[in-house]
């Protein structure tokens, strides 16, 4: 089947304009989890979901980020009032179950200017 | 709180020479261990993973070892190609499901 898919590959903003990045896991992966990577860094986790439910946020950098999965499939990142500190590659990946391998989508990078 | 310390890179070696790439941890209780892989224009793949204490995950020649009295997680390959040239990256994830990264490796080969 299909892997990780993440849209936009892509993405310019210019500073104070809001963005939403998607992802479409694996069919039938209850697991979602977000990650931030800067560049020359690793990733680094944001926030995960189990179904529907939003379990862990503790990586949101302000309250600027905000994540949703209201079906429990498909979810949206959306970074509101872009700063420059907010570009970098934003990885999407998902798991059968938290305790599982943990597939990741290609990444969205997002560049504000 | 977790967190996950890689040799840095960049680490640039001949075809067929052996390959080591450090890795140690920090975590609270007893976390799964993980190298993955990202090859130039591609996305993060599962290369190896260890469970438990004295683990050995392998896969394509690439091998790790799970020590927990040196909290270490060292990646070795005794022969690279040049197809080996990519980022690596040390992980370690709790039963709470997120994963602590490493900042990479870059691996150049030369034939």
């Amino acid at each position: 089947g299909a892997g990780v898919s993440q849209s936009p590959r892509y993405k310019v903003a210019k500073r104070g304009q809001d963005v939403a990045l998607r992802c479409d896991p694996i069919s039938g992966h209850v697991s979602l989890f977000w990650y931030q990577q800067a560049l020359g860094q690793g990733p680094e986790f944001l926030t995960y979901f189990q179904n529907e439910a939003q379990l862990d946020k503790s990586g949101l950098p302000s309250d600027r980020f905000f994540a949703e999965r209201p079906e429990g499939s498909v979810s949206t990142l959306k970074i509101q009032r872009t700063q420059q500190e907010d570009s970098a590659v934003y990885l999407c990946a998902s798991s059968r179950d938290s305790t599982y391998e943990q597939y990741f989508g290609p990444g969205t990078r997002l560049t504000v200017t | 709180g977790n967190s996950v310390t890689q040799m840095e890179g960049p680490v640039t070696l001949s075809e067929e020479a052996f390959l080591t790439i450090n890795c140690t941890y920090t975590a609270t209780g007893y976390p799964s261990l993980f190298w993955y892989v990202q090859y130039p224009g591609e996305g993060l793949q599962l290369l190896l993973k260890a469970t438990k204490a004295d683990d050995k995950g392998s896969n394509k020649g690439f091998e790790a070892t799970y020590r927990k009295e040196t909290t270490s997680f060292h990646l070795e390959k005794g022969s690279v190609q040049v197809s080996d040239s990519a980022v690596y990256f040390c992980a370690l994830r709790t039963n709470a499901g997120k994963s602590t990264f490493g900042d990479g490796t870059t691996l150049t080969v030369k034939p």
